[in-house]
């Protein structure tokens, strides 16, 4: 069935390091693709998606882009701060139904 | 325009009890999920509801749980016998119909966490 993967965590940098998260998927067809983000204690934002192949998906200096090709929609970000320290999940939408990664912590290091 | 609305935030059950929780999706939107978190894991797919219709519950336990969403009022997770493994974060999502430019993303609640005693 359908799936996705992503990178295991903890990720930690220190504050302005450029970051990538890995996410690769399994599906049938043409699934949109999405990331979420979780702060701690909270609900998951959306934090952008992509709908079609080359698509790139941009939102609060993060970037991921639609790869056909391999599989893939890796979360970048050229500058991160100490407030992206976070959750990170990867996921895609396959007849309504959202599947997830299993999630990326973030630790940002000032 | 208000967000997914979820209550309560916090639920404590005694082992043997019931838990309820409530989901209003945003306004306008027609399709309601639920989805668990366990500690230090991701979102399992629990059940997708569109008004007084189950769609898909593929991932919810064969037993305990239920879930409804009625012509009017929010949507309802009802777990039934509550037990220390139903300890998790209870996330809410909705979307609009398929046929609206937004068709395709679905937006979370801040959540419901049931503790189990």
């Amino acid at each position: 069935g359908d799936s996705v993967t992503q990178m295991e965590g903890p990720v930690t940098l220190s504050e302005e390091a450029f970051l990538t998260i890995n996410c690769t998927y399994t599906a049938t067809g043409y699934p949109s693709l999405f990331w979420y983000v979780q702060y701690p204690g909270e609900g998951l934002q959306l934090l952008l998606k992509a709908t079609k192949a080359d698509d790139k998906g941009s939102n609060k200096g993060f970037e991921a882009t639609y790869r056909k090709e391999t599989t893939s929609f890796h979360l970048e970000k050229g500058s991160v701060q100490v407030s992206d320290s976070a959750v990170y999940f990867c996921a895609l939408n396959r007849d309504d139904k959202i599947i997830f990664g299993k999630g990326t912590r973030l630790h940002i290091l000032p | 325009n208000a967000g997914v609305m979820q209550n309560p935030r916090h639920l404590v059950r005694r082992r043997g009890q019931e838990a309820r929780l409530r989901c209003s999706p945003m306004k306008g939107h027609s399709h309601v999920y639920w989805y668990r978190q366990l500690p230090e894991e991701g979102l399992k797919f629990m059940v997708y509801l569109q008004k007084e219709n189950i769609i898909d519950e593929s991932g919810m336990p064969k037993e305990r749980f239920s879930a409804e969403f009625p012509k009017e009022g929010p949507s309802i997770l009802r777990i039934q016998q509550v037990v220390r493994g139903d300890s998790a974060a209870y996330f809410c999502a909705s979307s609009p119909p398929r046929d609206t430019l937004s068709g395709n993303t679905i937006y979370f609640g801040e959540g419901s966490w049931l503790t189990v005693v």
